[in-house]
């Protein structure tokens, strides 16, 4: 069964500093891979995704994500965070198995803090 | 675009009444959609998968006797709380996967308090 672990719950960041949230998960193929973004009280917004090709994948909101099949790592990196990026971050893997109504498996959430 | 409308958004009800979530895809044909369940502070657990026009398909542990849902159109899922208790009190969050891109576009949620 494929699992997502997001091994950092909180984590607090200086407005303007790097960003990098970690996740790792466990497919035994090649994996469908996407970071999902949480305002308090919201549903999730899609901010990029990872099917095939290029293994550094751009999002929105000047986010980025790098595909590391060694590492079996697929972290999200923002070079210069803004308070608005303050927020519950998820990132979810795809069955592949069921192209098109694949089920989203989601890790457990890394909740980003900006501090002025 | 890819705009996923959720209604209500905050529901109270009486403990033993039924409660009805709406799910719509308003500038899309959405297939398929999932009803999620979220904890406070924790991630969101798949309750069921619904594909238009056929009967859902729910996640183990998940009585489809309680929460039934309904896939009648390209547009609209709605999942169906029946009597209602305590400890269904959660939120709730569907998804549409657009027809045409391999992608789920989330609802904001809808905030369930049962008394």
């Amino acid at each position: 069964a494929q699992s997502v672990t997001q091994p950092d719950i909180h984590i607090t960041v200086s407005e303007g500093a790097s960003l990098e949230l970690r996740c790792n998960y466990s497919y035994g193929a090649t994996p469908y891979l996407f970071w999902y973004v949480q305002s308090p009280g919201q549903g999730l917004q899609l901010l990029l995704k990872y099917f095939s090709g290029d293994t550094l994948v751009q999002g929105i909101k000047g986010f980025e994500a790098e595909f590391k099949r060694s590492q079996s790592s697929f972290n999200l990196r923002k070079p210069s965070v803004h308070w608005s990026d303050a927020a519950e971050y998820f990132c979810a893997v795809g069955d592949e198995s069921n192209f098109g109504n694949e089920k989203l498996t989601f890790g457990t959430g890394t909740r980003l803090t900006i501090i002025p | 675009g890819a705009v996923v409308s959720q209604h209500p958004s905050w529901v109270i009800c009486k403990s033993g009444t039924s409660v009805k979530i709406e799910c719509r895809s308003l500038d899309f044909q959405a297939t398929t959609m999932f009803w999620y369940r979220q904890f406070p502070k924790q991630s969101l657990m798949l309750m069921a998968t619904s594909n238009e026009g056929s009967k859902a398909t729910y996640e183990q542990g998940v009585e489809k006797d309680k929460f039934l849902i309904n896939h009648a159109s390209l547009t609209l899922s709605t999942l169906t709380v029946t009597s209602a208790h305590p400890e269904d009190s959660s939120f709730y969050i569907c998804s549409a996967r657009h027809r045409l891109k391999n992608i789920q576009y989330f609802g904001a949620g809808t905030r369930l308090s049962v008394l």
